[in-house]
């Protein structure tokens, strides 16, 4: 199985950095997700990562590290909209492609 | 991009009613459609995964009498809550897959279901 594992909610100020840590634990691993979600809303793709390191795109950067099971989500220049859920998810061993995704951090971005 | 939309939006039901809700990708040939269900601050909870042209695999704890999906073309998934209940109140999420070599998972914009 897997169990992955988010903080429940962070806060952070318009402008500011936030970093949202996701570990898991898996009997194998074949990716990391990161999607978005804001409320009464379907989540939106952020990023991939199957292999360890950073990586970046736009004001988001996603780090993954295997052996540690342990990624992290890092928003720059937060803004209000940046107000969400980040859902952390995972996909499992061999041929299953389907991610598990973990509780969600909700992030309260306050002027 | 991909485009997966969802009928109902939202819905509200009497119990012991049947609801069903449309899962449609727009612009490519989903070969596989997921669905899931996600409580208030909850995570996303995958109910089943339909391939089209077969029937549908549930997870674990998950009613196939309940919630009866057809995946009848590549375009067009189909989830029926059977005789809905207060606890089947839920967000209800699809998500489309190309079934290539893709990373990502396509979602719909959710249906709200309450039964009253």
């Amino acid at each position: 199985g897997q169990n992955i594992d988010q903080p429940t909610e962070m806060t952070a100020t318009e402008g500011a950095i936030v970093q949202i840590n996701c570990t898991y634990q898996t009997s194998g691993f074949n990716g990391l997700f990161w999607y978005q979600q804001h409320a009464g809303e379907a989540p939106t793709f952020l990023s991939y990562n199957v292999l360890d390191g950073l990586e970046e795109k736009g004001r988001f950067s996603s780090f993954l590290s295997r052996s540690k099971g342990y990624s992290y989500l890092l928003l720059k220049e937060l803004q209000m909209k940046d107000s969400a859920s980040y859902l952390c998810a995972v996909r499992g061993p061999g041929g299953s492609y389907i991610p598990t995704f973990g509780r969600g951090t909700s992030l309260i971005v306050h002027p | 991009g991909a485009v997966v939309s969802q009928h109902p939006s939202r819905v509200i039901c009497k119990s012991g009613t049947s609801v069903k809700i449309e899962c449609r990708s727009l612009d490519f040939q989903a070969t596989t459609m997921f669905w899931y269900r996600q409580f208030p601050k909850q995570s996303l909870m995958l109910m089943a995964t339909s391939n089209e042209g077969s029937k549908a695999t549930y997870e674990q704890g998950v009613e196939k009498d309940k919630f009866l999906i057809n995946h009848a073309s590549l375009t067009l998934s189909t989830l029926t809550v059977t005789s809905a209940h207060p606890e089947d109140s839920s967000f209800y999420i699809c998500s489309a897959s190309s079934g290539r070599a893709t990373n990502e998972q396509y979602f719909g914009p959710g249906t709200r279901l309450t039964v009253t």
